[in-house]
């Protein structure tokens, strides 16, 4: 079965910090991972995805990626109050033969930003 | 552009009964999947539409079934509750026509007492 690894936190750190979010995944042929964000008694909200190895920015946000060890990063920069969430790594599995696709998620990391 | 809808956001049952819940994809998005999510499994993969046909299932007892309309609406069905189907179900649209990345619906959170 395929799993997905996070470390639960709570992660805290100061606002304007970075912050740092990990993730390792099981199946070495999983092409496409995702970091989305869940603030409490809300849905999860897509917030990066990368596909290739290496690093990945989009404002605030930097994905990283490292297939050979089966490892994928969220880093904040400038930590927010409005960061404080729970972020969940996920990864995409594709059927190419059903053509179908299912997310794997982790548990997910909880971060909390002191401002 | 509308996102994902889903209805009802709540609903409390009585153990034995039965569910519908339902999702209606991004506008284009032919691809919805649905997604239970408890404190202690987390996320968990229940099945994916496309077309109307179910391509791909969870790990999850028959109790648990779904179906998908030709305008890419969707219905999962929870028979015969339990208390352990109390969770939030989350449904997910993908565009497969662009390979992009999926989207959540609100979630329908279930209460089974």
């Amino acid at each position: 079965q395929k799993e997905v690894e996070q470390n639960s936190g709570p992660l805290s750190v100061p606002e304007g910090a970075i912050a740092s979010l990990n993730c390792t995944y099981s199946d070495r042929g999983s092409q496409s991972f995702f970091w989305y964000r869940q603030y409490s008694g809300k849905s999860p909200e897509l917030i990066m995805f990368i596909y290739s190895n290496g690093d990945k920015e989009d404002g605030r946000f930097t994905a990283q990626l490292n297939k050979a060890s089966q490892y994928v990063s969220l880093l904040i920069r400038d930590s927010q109050p409005s960061d404080s969430a729970t972020y969940l790594c996920a990864v995409e599995d594709i059927d190419s033969g059903a053509g179908s696709y299912q997310l794997t998620f982790g548990k997910g990391t909880k971060l909390s930003v002191i401002p | 552009k509308a996102g994902v809808t889903q209805t009802p956001r709540y609903l409390i049952k009585t153990r034995g009964q039965q569910v519908t819940l339902s999702c209606s994809p991004i506008s284009g998005h032919r691809s919805v999947s649905w997604y239970q999510q408890t404190p202690g499994q987390g996320l968990q993969f229940l099945f994916e539409y496309f077309s109307e046909t179910q391509r791909n299932k969870g790990n999850f007892p028959g109790r648990f079934s779904g179906r998908q309309f030709s305008n890419s609406r969707s219905e999962m069905n929870v028979s015969t509750l339990e208390l352990g189907d109390s969770a939030l179900y989350l449904c997910a649209s993908k565009n497969w026509i662009v390979n992009t990345e999926a989207f959540f619906g609100q979630g329908t959170r279930l209460t089974v007492v």
